[in-house]
């Protein structure tokens, strides 16, 4: 069965400080893993995907995530929060089949 | 190129109507999925259509929900009659590649959010 668990549905950070958004998914196949934003009034949009290959992998907006198989983790971070950073952050993963299962999503808070 | 769109942005009915939602997928897309994110919880699979035929629909909740897809283009939901517990968002997704396991990555609509009162 897969499932994704995001710690926190709520982060604050300062303006300029350290992003992290933890994500951790359970797997019975290797995983295909993503980042969506939601910023508001918006549809979601793929900030980085994992599929195979290097496993920090870069997306857009300065984003990045490390895929550690033997944490079960994919946690997002950015050196330096923008205030354009605010919005809900979702993981998912994708394993067997073509549907995607989600986190419950990290709402982010940049404070000036 | 436009993306996944759907209508209405928003959609409010009593307990018992009917609605029904609309998805346009983004153009020579095969792949369709509709989502539901009831509000706190997390985004859930509902169905996936592969042009016109249902490939998945093991996420639907109910028989009260009806989705189709005539001519593989764009896709209707339709709940009737439908219950408060069918309030939240309403996602649609599109992707290009088929067989299991694309890499394809999914492109999301802005979501219908419907209230049932």
């Amino acid at each position: 069965a897969q499932s994704v668990t995001q710690l926190g549905s709520h982060v604050s950070v300062s303006e300029g400080a350290l992003v992290l958004l933890r994500c951790n998914y359970s797997s019975s196949v290797p995983p295909y893993l993503f980042w969506y934003v939601q910023y508001p009034n918006q549809g979601l949009q793929l900030l980085l995907k994992y599929t195979t290959g290097a496993t920090l992998v870069k997306g857009i907006n300065g984003f990045e995530a490390e895929f550690k198989k033997s944490e079960t983790s994919f946690h997002l971070t950015k050196p330096s929060a923008h205030m354009s950073d605010a919005a809900e952050y979702f993981c998912a993963v994708r394993a067997s089949g073509n549907q995607f299962y989600f986190g419950t999503g990290t709402s982010l808070t940049v404070i000036p | 190129e436009a993306g996944v769109t759907q209508f209405p942005s928003h959609s409010v009915i009593e307990k018992g109507q009917t609605v029904t939602l609309r998805c346009d997928p983004i153009s020579g897309h095969d792949n369709l999925y509709w989502y539901r994110r009831v509000m706190g919880k997390e985004i859930k699979f509902l169905l996936h259509f592969v042009k016109e035929s249902k490939q998945d629909e093991s996420g639907m909740p109910n028989n009260r929900f009806l989705a189709e897809r005539t001519g593989g283009t764009y896709s209707t939901l339709k709940v009737q009659p439908a219950e408060l517990e069918d309030s939240g968002v309403y996602f649609c997704a599109s992707s290009q590649g088929t067989g299991t396991r694309s890499t394809d990555t999914q492109y999301f609509g802005p979501g219908t959010r419907l209230t049932v009162l």
